[in-house]
């Protein structure tokens, strides 16, 4: 089984300010990692993934994200937000093999002018 | 691509009433489709998982009598929400997962479920 903590239940944060949101987990399997925002009354996009490969993962939006096996991690960077990215943030971890997502309890970001 | 849509995006229903919600896939065919539940301020909580044709696999102390699934076809499911009561009031989510990958999901805008 994986589970998924996001150290953060809130940040905030100033326009321009770079940010790090946290997110480590646990597997006893090889895992995909993921990064969703879901903004007030939507469903959840898609910011980045780390299936294999490189561990530095570029998504949309000027996210990324980097894989760190050994700290089990995988925090989310911005250099610098913008006003719009006020969002909810969550991190997913599903096991190779496996079709199911577990989520984080995800991250309010806060960007402040 | 890869766009899902669900069907209302909101509604309001009296206690001991059914309300049905759809999930669709508009752009490709979903071997698999999710469903979750998110409460205010929480993370969402899988329920089910369904696959075209197949009775859904239910995550555990999730009731599958009053939580009806249906994946009649490649790109349509339907969560059925039955004789609701206030506790079921909640946003629900779906996601599809295209059929020649089963590791990404793609997810619906939700649907907010009031029960009066």
């Amino acid at each position: 089984a994986q589970s998924v903590t996001q150290l953060d239940s809130q940040v905030p944060v100033f326009e321009e300010a770079p940010v790090e949101l946290r997110c480590n987990y646990s597997s006893s399997v090889s895992v995909y990692l993921f990064w969703y925002v879901q903004y007030p009354n939507q469903g959840l996009q898609l910011l980045l993934k780390y299936l294999s490969g490189s561990t530095l993962v570029k998504g949309i939006n000027g996210f990324e994200a980097e894989f760190n096996k050994s700290q089990t991690s995988f925090h989310l960077r911005k250099p610098s937000v913008h006003i719009s990215d006020t969002a909810e943030y969550f991190c997913a971890v599903s096991g190779r093999g496996s079709e199911k997502l577990v989520f984080g309890k995800g991250t309010k970001l806060t960007v402040n002018p | 691509g890869a766009v899902v849509s669900q069907h209302p995006s909101r509604v309001i229903c009296k206690s001991g009433t059914s309300v049905k919600i759809e999930c669709r896939s508009l752009d490709f065919q979903a071997t698999t489709m999710f469903w979750y539940r998110q409460f205010p301020k929480q993370s969402l909580m899988l329920m089910a998982t369904s696959n075209e044709g197949s009775k859904a696999t239910y995550e555990q102390g999730v009731e599958k009598d009053k939580f009806l699934i249906n994946h009649a076809s490649l790109t349509l499911s339907t969560l059925t929400v039955t004789s609701a009561h206030p506790e079921d009031s909640s946003f629900y989510i779906c996601s599809a997962s295209p059929g020649d990958s089963r590791i990404e999901q793609y997810f619906g805008p939700g649907t907010r479920l009031t029960v009066t």
